[in-house]
């Protein structure tokens, strides 16, 4: 199966700045989604990744604050941008080897503290 | 009322015993069903998908009742690696988003 990557694993950072983490996908995979989450919650879905257009975002979710790029079927990049402490969570990016809704799977994750 | 629901916990239970979580989910138009087991500080990995004849791995077993749109997860002969939160994942039907319950921690004492 694939070898899904993710960076930073952790990172701490000021208010008001801004934070892209990248995620490498070791082979060609159709559906990539990044995830959020929030300390003692469960997983949210922020967007899907979409490879050479914006992507989807979900609701609550807009593309100024998460600005997500995908330019290969192997890398997706989100932004956390114009951060504040409430954006302190875990990132997810995850994938889905083909087209049915099968097993998903998770990157490391980025742990996100902001003060 | 949440999309999927679980019991939190934490499940304390002895080495050994059989232990067992439900979930409910509200959208009937759901069509897939997980269970994924997510260690402390790690993501979330795929224990078992869950089928309408129900299916069994190992000590692992996992059930659907759709009229009730109700899942269940028993684990027998518990282990201390069995220790983790288990996360109930129910995939919304003619689309790609899974929506993930809160979770229920378990922890295996020795």
């Amino acid at each position: 199966s694939a070898v899904i990557s993710q960076k930073p694993s952790r990172d701490i950072c000021q208010r008001g700045t801004s934070l892209t983490i990248q995620c490498q996908v070791d082979s060609q995979v159709t559906m990539m989604f990044w995830y959020r989450q929030q300390p003692g919650q469960s997983l949210t879905l922020i967007a899907t990744a979409n490879q050479g257009s914006e992507a989807t975002y979900e609701s609550g979710f807009v593309i100024d604050k998460f600005p997500i790029s995908r330019p290969n079927l192997t890398f997706s990049t989100l932004t956390v941008s114009n951060m504040s402490p409430e954006d302190s969570s875990i990132y997810l990016c995850s994938f889905l080897p083909g087209l049915n809704t099968g097993e998903l799977f998770f990157g490391e994750g980025s742990r996100l503290t902001v003060l | 009322r949440k999309e999927v629901e679980q019991d939190p916990g934490p499940f304390n239970v002895p080495e050994g015993a059989t232990v067992a979580f439900n979930c409910t989910y509200s959208n009937s138009a759901s069509q897939s069903f997980f269970w994924y087991r997510q260690d402390c500080r790690k993501e979330p990995k795929l224990l078992m998908s869950v089928y309408s004849s129900g299916n069994e791995d190992g000590r692992f077993t996992a059930q659907l009742n759709r009229a009730s749109q109700y899942i269940s997860l028993l684990i027998r002969d518990s282990k201390l690696s069995d220790s983790a939160t288990y996360l109930c994942v129910v995939n919304e039907g003619g689309t790609y988003k899974y929506i993930f319950g809160t979770g229920t921690r378990l922890k295996v004492l020795a």
